[in-house]
């Protein structure tokens, strides 16, 4: 079966970094992307990764490993605004997107 | 309009009524595909289209849960005979490239909240 894993909940400080982990295992690979969800509100893109290594872009860094079936996302200088939920999606063999159930951030001051 | 837009927002049902959500995609956008989203978990796949055709609707949960895209624009889900499992909030997204370009960026609508009583 397909399963992509991340952690349910994470607490960071504000100012901080935290790295929000995905693994997955699904049918064929063809892009790992990441999307932040605030509550109530639809998912936003954040990354999408297709080669293994990191992407940077401003305060988020997105890193993929195929070989391992492994991304992170890291979130540097933290903002109360950051808080929110994080999804981790694959796009399977089928180029449909499988998600994670989502990362929920919580960031205190 | 900029982004895409669904409607109603929020929408009570009661047991066995019909309900008909509706998503007008970013003007243009190729691919338009609904998500069926429960609380605290991630969107699960219902059904994509590319422009008019249905391309796959493997997702839909039963034969009381039907997407159209006559036009190739505005996209309409229909529950009939709604159920409280049913309660969710659907999503509709967007995207200008089709399945499979590469890109994967997708535009999300806000959702629309269905409650079954």
């Amino acid at each position: 079966g397909q399963n992509i894993d991340q952690p349910t909940e994470m607490t960071a400080t504000e100012g901080a970094i935290v790295q929000i982990n995905c693994t997955y295992q699904t049918s064929g690979f063809n892009g790992l992307f990441w999307y932040q969800q605030h509550a109530g509100e639809a998912p936003t893109f954040l990354s999408y990764n297709v080669l293994d290594g990191l992407e940077e872009k401003g305060r988020f860094s997105s890193f993929l490993s195929r070989s391992k079936g492994y991304s992170y996302l890291l979130l540097k200088e933290l903002q109360m605004k950051d808080s929110a939920s994080y999804l981790c999606a694959v796009l399977d063999s089928n180029y449909q997107l499988i998600w994670g159930a989502g990362t929920k951030l919580i960031i205190k001051p | 309009g900029a982004g895409v837009s669904q409607s109603p927002r929020y929408k009570v049902a009661k047991r066995g009524q019909d309900v008909a959500l509706r998503c007008d995609p970013i003007s243009g956008h190729v691919s338009l595909f609904w998500y069926q989203q429960a609380l605290g978990q991630g969107p699960e796949f219902l059904t994509y289209f590319q422009n008019e055709a249905q391309l796959d609707k493997s997702g839909l949960p039963s034969d009381r849960f039907f997407a159209e895209r006559p036009e190739g624009s505005v996209s309409t889900l229909k529950i009939q005979r709604t159920q409280q499992e049913d309660s969710a909030v659907y999503l509709c997204a967007s995207s200008p490239g089709v399945v499979g370009d590469g890109t994967g960026e997708l535009f999300f609508g806000e959702g629309s909240r269905l409650t079954v009583l």
